[in-house]
């Protein structure tokens, strides 16, 4: 059965830089492309970006000059840094598979979120 | 960025009734269209991808129909733990996959 964890601060400091790690286990992270998605409390989704295992990404140009994904393929993990953090950036961040179907850019499996709360 | 508009907002219902929820997009997916149900407290589940594909697992009183820019979700027979927020998503292109602002599907 494949699962995925969030890890990391749930308190990052204003003008800091958040970052999480999503662990995957029961599947090999070269196999599928990975996103982080995250929803403000009482609010609705948005997409972060997405990578592949050679380095691939694709970022919401929302965020882009604030974002950088990576991946461990050694650990089986996939990780994110938003800089420069907000107040507006408190939010559950989930991390997700996309979907393999050709042309899938949907989410079929996701993690079980992490709050980060930005504050001082 | 293609904006996804979901109607309604909110929605109240009974257990046995069926029930649909809209999704219009800003421009034409075709239909790269997913749905999603969530849960107080939880992460969002697939329900449907490709406007109509139903995901392994999931029942059959969910459908999806719509191309181009209408989509709908529809509950066959609402079960009591149907009751969530639902999201639709597109999925045209990734820049930027974008989701509706969600229907929370109540008990009346």
């Amino acid at each position: 059965q494949v699962q995925l964890q969030e890890s990391g601060p749930g308190l990052v400091q204003p003008s800091e830089t958040l970052s999480l790690t999503c662990s995957v286990s029961g599947a090999s992270i070269s196999s599928h492309y990975w996103s982080w998605i995250r929803q403000p409390a009482g609010k609705g989704l948005e997409w972060i970006g997405r990578i592949f295992t050679i380095g691939s990404t694709k970022y919401n140009p929302s965020l882009k000059s604030r974002v950088t994904m990576s991946v461990e393929t050694s650990k089986n993990q996939f990780s994110l840094k938003v800089s420069s953090v907000t107040a507006a950036d408190t939010a559950v961040y989930f991390c997700a598979r996309v979907g393999s179907t050709v042309g899938a850019a949907y989410f079929d499996l996701w993690g079980q979120g992490i709050l980060v709360s930005v504050s001082s | 960025d293609i904006q996804m508009t979901q109607s309604p907002s909110t929605l109240s219902a009974s257990v046995g009734d069926r029930v649909t929820i809209t999704c219009r997009a800003s421009q034409s997916i075709s239909s790269w269209l997913a749905w999603y149900q969530q849960k107080p407290g939880k992460a969002p589940e697939l329900l449907i991808y490709m406007a109509s594909t139903l995901e392994s697992g999931v029942p059959s009183r969910f459908s999806g129909s719509g191309s181009g820019t209408e989509f709908t979700l529809t509950i066959s027979s609402l079960q009591p733990h149907d009751f969530a927020t639902y999201y639709c998503q597109q999925y045209l292109s990734f820049s930027p996959i974008t989701f509706g602002q969600g229907t929370r599907l109540e008990i009346k």
